[in-house]
């Protein structure tokens, strides 16, 4: 089975704070994204990379960035957290457009709470 | 830029009872996919069903299917015989296929669904 992992399950970070959010996936996927989560409001994508070193934004970019060294590792980095960054962040991966039907495998969400 | 909309922000089913969850969305694209997700309490996100929008039978996956309407838009999630492992979040996704970068999902803002006794 695929697996994508976060590193942290729940994190609690004061305002200003730089945050790291991880995600590692353990299939070789070209693909990678991050996602919040608010309530009402679905998912939103923040950011994503088809491959190593690259990186494109998605519909709320501001205030996050992203780096990808190797393939397997996404990384969401919050430059000086804030509260309206408070929010479910979801992880996810899938191999390059044309294999396996499109399909995204989600990691189990890191739930940030900035005070 | 393509648009999802779920309009059920909470539904409630009776065991065993079948159930319907609504789901349009708006594209220019010809060519495109459609999925529901399930994310329970675990928060682990499910793939329920998928939808290719060129086939014109609709997608069925044990006792879930889907009722694709390509002109009008809508892609609806029917539940038979409902059980309780069913109570979660559902999400509508839609992704239009690119070439040369990722294909994303667009998704809409969900429906929870709980199944009682």
């Amino acid at each position: 089975d695929v697996k994508v992992t976060q590193s942290s399950r729940y994190l609690v970070k004061r305002t200003g704070e730089k945050v790291f959010l991880e995600c590692v996936q353990d299939m070789d996927h070209e693909n990678m994204f991050w996602y919040r989560q608010d309530p009402g409001l679905g998912l939103r994508l923040i950011y994503f990379s088809y491959d190593v070193k690259m990186k494109e934004k998605g519909d709320i970019p501001e205030g996050y960035s992203v780096s990808r060294e190797k393939k397997e590792r996404f990384s969401l980095i919050l430059e000086s957290a804030s509260t309206n960054q408070t929010s479910m962040y979801l992880c996810a991966s899938s191999p390059r457009t044309g294999k396996l039907g499109e399909k995204l495998f989600f990691g189990s969400g890191t739930q940030l709470s900035v005070l | 830029a393509q648009t999802v909309t779920q309009s059920q922000p909470e539904m409630s089913v009776q065991e065993a009872e079948t159930v319907t969850l609504s789901c349009t969305y708006d594209t220019s694209e010809s060519n495109y996919y459609l999925f529901w997700y399930k994310q329970p309490p675990s928060r682990q996100m499910i793939l329920v069903i998928r939808q290719e929008a060129y086939k014109q039978q609709n997608a069925t996956e044990n006792r879930f299917s889907v009722n694709f309407q390509k002109a009008a838009k809508s892609f609806s999630l029917k539940i038979s015989d409902s059980q309780l492992g069913d109570t979660a979040m559902y999400f509508c996704a839609f992704m239009k296929l690119s070439t040369g970068t990722a294909s994303k999902l667009t998704f809409g803002t969900g429906t929870r669904l709980q199944v009682t006794l």
